[in-house]
């Protein structure tokens, strides 16, 4: 079947460093997106990965084991705007599978 | 950010009436999305449509009836809909025909809430 996991909830500080963790089991994998999206708003793009490894785009990094079902995505110096939730999505065959999304505060 | 839109962003419904969801996508791309996305749940794949055919019915029930007349617009027609089925419904679309590894492009969504 097809199983994606994250953390329902963290919480951090400005200034501060967080990690999100994605699992996931899927019948086939052509790839991950991370995608962010701010309450009563569109789901936004943050980053594709498809080969091991990581990827870097200014605060935000994403990470991909594929041996591991692994993800996880770092946001380094938070800002009160990065408080939103964050879905992790595999692309399996013709479809981007979701998970139920992780929700960051981002505290002062 | 007006590349997908969506109307309307907020609809109210009694469970016999007949609404309609629109999506509108000005990035010129092929293959456009209706999503589901319900309170502590993943967003749920309900249609993909490719060059105005339709590729994926996620075993979706026909009180849900989508439409695709051209590669820009997408509707969403809602009949004799249940409680349940209130949620936001997340319109998307993306470059190259469904499939591919593309960026999807979302819209705002519709937040539908049935009595």
């Amino acid at each position: 079947g097809q199983n994606i996991d994250q953390p329902t909830e963290m919480t951090a500080t400005e200034g501060a460093i967080v990690q999100i963790n994605c699992t996931y089991q899927t019948s086939g994998f052509n790839g991950l997106f991370w995608y962010q999206q701010h309450a009563g708003e569109a789901p936004t793009f943050l980053s594709y990965n498809v080969l091991d490894g990581l990827e870097e785009k200014g605060r935000f990094s994403s990470f991909l084991s594929r041996s591991k079902g692994y993800s996880y995505l770092l946001l380094k110096e938070l800002q009160m705007k990065d408080s939103a939730s964050y879905l992790c999505a595999v692309v399996d065959g013709t479809a981007l599978i979701f998970g139920k999304g992780t929700t960051l505060s981002v505290s002062s | 950010e007006t590349g997908v839109t969506q109307t309307p962003r907020h609809l109210v419904m009694g469970m016999t009436n007949k609404k309609s969801l629109k999506c509108e996508q000005h990035l010129g791309h092929n293959a456009m999305y209706w999503y589901k996305q319900s309170a502590k749940k993943p967003l749920e794949l309900m249609f993909v449509y490719s060059l105005e055919e339709r590729v994926e019915n996620n075993s979706v029930p026909s009180r849900f009836s989508p439409e695709c007349p051209n590669s820009s617009h997408l509707f969403l027609h809602l009949h004799t809909l249940q409680p349940e089925d209130s949620a936001l419904y997340l319109c998307a679309s993306s470059p190259q025909t469904a499939g591919s590894t593309d960026t999807q492009y979302f819209g705002p969504g519709t937040r539908l809430t049935v009595l």
